[in-house]
């Protein structure tokens, strides 16, 4: 049974890069047709899709932080990343990943999630 | 940008009928899923293309989509249902959700 976990810092400093690792485990992140997904929740709000990997490296953004973040893979480790710069305390969040089939597919299992806090 | 709008909230009998809409502009021509997130947990899938439910999700979850509007139907909602639920859809290669409806089970 596909699993996924979240780790990451806790905190980040304004300005600064979250970077954040997703584990899979159960099955392997270069299965045919899976996409891989970040998502974020801010205390008290609403889901929001932050983009989504292919084991090729072939990444999709929403516009609302494209040109802050960047998502890849490292096959060889069945692991997949993010990487968000010029964090603001807006950034603060619960941080998930997910796993979906197909690129516009419907996302399932989540991981547990990891809150980030972004604070000086 | 493609919005999905959703009621804050929905409070229903231990029993009775639930139903959660999700409106968005020709959101019929879109595949609708839906989410179920309870206190402190992560997201979990209870229907996927408009109506299909995952393994393990109880036959009582079921949904429809058609115009502008998808719904999310809990009959005979159990305390056990009491969560926040998302609808989610995609729109120009990007994944939308719906600001999230709760439903308390009085």
């Amino acid at each position: 049974q596909l699993q996924l976990q979240e780790s990451g810092p806790g905190m980040v400093m304004p300005s600064e890069t979250l970077s954040l690792t997703c584990s899979v485990s159960g099955g392997s992140i270069s299965s045919s047709g899976y996409y891989w997904g970040w998502f974020r929740q801010p205390p008290g709000k609403g889901l929001e899709w932050i983009g989504s990997i292919y084991y090729s490296g072939s990444a999709d953004y929403n516009p609302s932080v494209k040109s802050r973040v960047s998502i890849s893979v490292d096959t060889s480790k069945n692991q997949f990343y993010l990487r968000l710069g010029s964090v603001t305390a807006a950034d603060t969040a619960v941080y998930f990943c997910a796993s979906a089939y197909d690129s516009t597919g419907y996302y399932s299992p989540w991981g547990q999630g990891t809150l980030i806090t972004v604070s000086s | 940008s493609y919005e999905l709008t959703q009621p804050p909230s929905v409070s229903v009998s231990p029993g009775q009928t639930a139903s959660i809409t999700c409106s968005g502009d020709e959101l019929g021509e879109k595949y609708v899923c839906w989410y179920q997130q309870k206190a402190g947990q992560s997201p979990v899938l209870v229907i996927y293309q408009d109506d299909k439910r995952p393994s393990g999700i109880p036959e009582r979850f079921s949904g429809s989509n058609s115009g502008n509007t998808a719904t999310l139907t809990i009959s005979g909602t159990q305390a056990m249902d009491e969560a926040d639920y998302y609808c989610q859809a995609w729109d120009s290669g990007t994944a939308v959700f719906g600001a999230g409806t709760k439903v308390t089970v009085l």
